[in-house]
């Protein structure tokens, strides 16, 4: 069955710190999605990034960063440089393979980050 | 784009009452997905449309939830009777179920209390 851990409930750092948050997925499918999300204390949920399995490069955007590694079933995601606007629960999803295409999202427990100034 | 718009955004209902909560998807996108967030159990999926046709309803609590979309544009979860352990945030999110370059977008939520 299909599974996402964040073993990190809570993190604090203080600002201009680089803080990076794990994420550990369980699939069978050999074509899966990964997602990012933030939600910050307003609540909606924020899209970030949306990987395929196909795809193992890392991807930079701004401070942001993300390594997709396979092997160990892991995709991670940095902040480089932290701020206090990046304090947010932040939720990495795994999509099921639906007949080739993104299917429901099974998101993990999320991770708090707190940024102080 | 409007995005996936929600309403309404916070409700306070009375236990036993019925309760409806509304989505409208981001033109185009063909599945449309009715998630709960609470802090025990997290984000999790309540039921998903591919098309208007329910895929997998296996996140519906009880017979007490439904949810319908009667076109591509519009959907209801409707909780009848409600009790307070409904009380959570509910999204709801739209996507183009293909290989695009955009994940899930969701709306803003509602805020669901039932006292």
């Amino acid at each position: 069955a299909q599974k996402v851990t964040q073993a990190q409930t809570e993190i604090s750092v203080v600002e201009k710190e680089d803080v990076t948050l794990d994420c550990v997925y369980e699939t069978r499918d050999t074509t899966y999605y990964l997602f990012w999300y933030k939600q910050p204390p307003s609540g909606e949920l924020v899209f970030l990034i949306r990987r395929n399995s196909f795809d193992e490069q890392n991807e930079i955007s701004g401070r942001y960063s993300w390594n997709f590694q396979k092997s160990t079933s892991s995709f991670n995601f940095t902040i480089t440089a932290s701020q206090v606007v990046d304090s947010a629960v932040y939720f990495c999803a795994l999509s099921e393979n639906y007949g080739g295409s993104q299917g429901n999202l099974i998101f993990g427990k999320g991770t708090k980050l707190s940024v102080k100034p | 784009d409007a995005g996936v718009i929600q309403s309404p955004r916070h409700e306070v209902t009375e236990m036993g009452q019925e309760v409806t909560l509304r989505c409208k998807p981001i033109s185009g996108h063909n599945s449309l997905f009715w998630y709960r967030q609470t802090m025990m159990r997290g984000l999790e999926l309540l039921i998903y449309f591919n098309n208007n046709v329910p895929i997998d309803d296996s996140g519906m609590p009880e017979d007490r939830f439904s949810a319908k979309m009667p076109n591509a544009s519009f959907s209801t979860l409707k909780i009848q009777p409600s009790e307070p352990r409904d009380s959570a945030v509910y999204f709801c999110a739209s996507s183009l179920a293909h290989r695009g370059p955009v994940g899930y977008t969701f709306g803003s939520g509602t805020r669901l209390t039932i006292v």
